[in-house]
């Protein structure tokens, strides 16, 4: 069955750039989103069709995917985006999330 | 304004039923794509389940067989009847709308979710 690997933790700092990976078999091939959950929040939508942005999402996340691996990137993270995130991906009806990341602002 | 509200939820034994609502406002269930995701206390999430057309349901593996995803298009609501509960199914539980354009699905509305817990 089709998997998706995200790192369980990534760390910055204010300021600074975060990058969140998120790796799946040829998963350039498909299309991936990205999620936010906040302590007690429900998830919400960051980033669809590897890059593309709902309208009311900052334009300080962004989405890139290609070969076997899609990438969410902060820039200038702010405190207020300490929280999980995930990727998912569509596959053979089958609806995926990688296991998720802790985003950590020191 | 877009809601989804889930309810339903509670303490249930091992081998029990329980029903979900998802009650939704803002758009229809009948032209959208609809589906349950779960939580796990501590862990990441996991799709459940998902209903279109009326007809036409998919489940994940862990779930086949035990639940069943229906919606009332009178009340606007999708449903989630899970039976033969088990410990590995205690979640929040989260209905979701369900995205799906030019080969890609994803989830742009989401409820406050509902807790299930199986335990005896």
């Amino acid at each position: 069955s089709y998997e998706l690997t995200q790192p369980p933790s990534v760390s910055v700092s204010p300021g600074q750039t975060a990058s969140i990976t998120c790796s799946g078999d040829k998963l350039g091939d498909k299309y991936a989103s990205w999620y936010q959950q906040k302590p007690g929040q429900s998830p919400i939508l960051l980033i669809y069709q590897d890059y593309k942005r709902p309208s009311e999402i900052p334009e300080r996340f962004s989405g890139s995917n290609s070969g076997n691996t899609a990438t969410l990137t902060i820039s200038g993270t702010q405190a207020m985006d300490e929280a999980d995130y995930y990727c998912q991906a569509w596959d053979s009806n089958t609806w995926l999330f990688g296991g998720g990341t802790k985003v950590t602002v020191l | 304004e877009v809601q989804l509200v889930e309810s339903g939820g509670g303490l249930i034994q091992p081998g029990g039923s329980l029903r979900l609502s998802c009650v939704v406002s803002g758009f229809t269930v009948s032209s959208n794509y609809m589906s349950w995701v779960r939580q796990a206390p501590g862990k990441g999430l996991e799709w459940v389940s998902l209903v279109y057309n009326g007809d036409t349901t998919y489940y994940a593996d862990p779930v086949k067989g035990r639940f069943t995803i229906s919606r009332d298009i009178s009340k606007n609501t999708v449903y989630l009847q899970m039976n033969s509960l088990r410990a590995a199914d205690t979640a929040v539980y989260y209905c979701a709308r369900t995205a799906s354009e030019s080969y890609d699905s994803f989830f742009d509305y989401w409820g406050q979710g509902t807790l299930v817990t199986v335990s005896s």
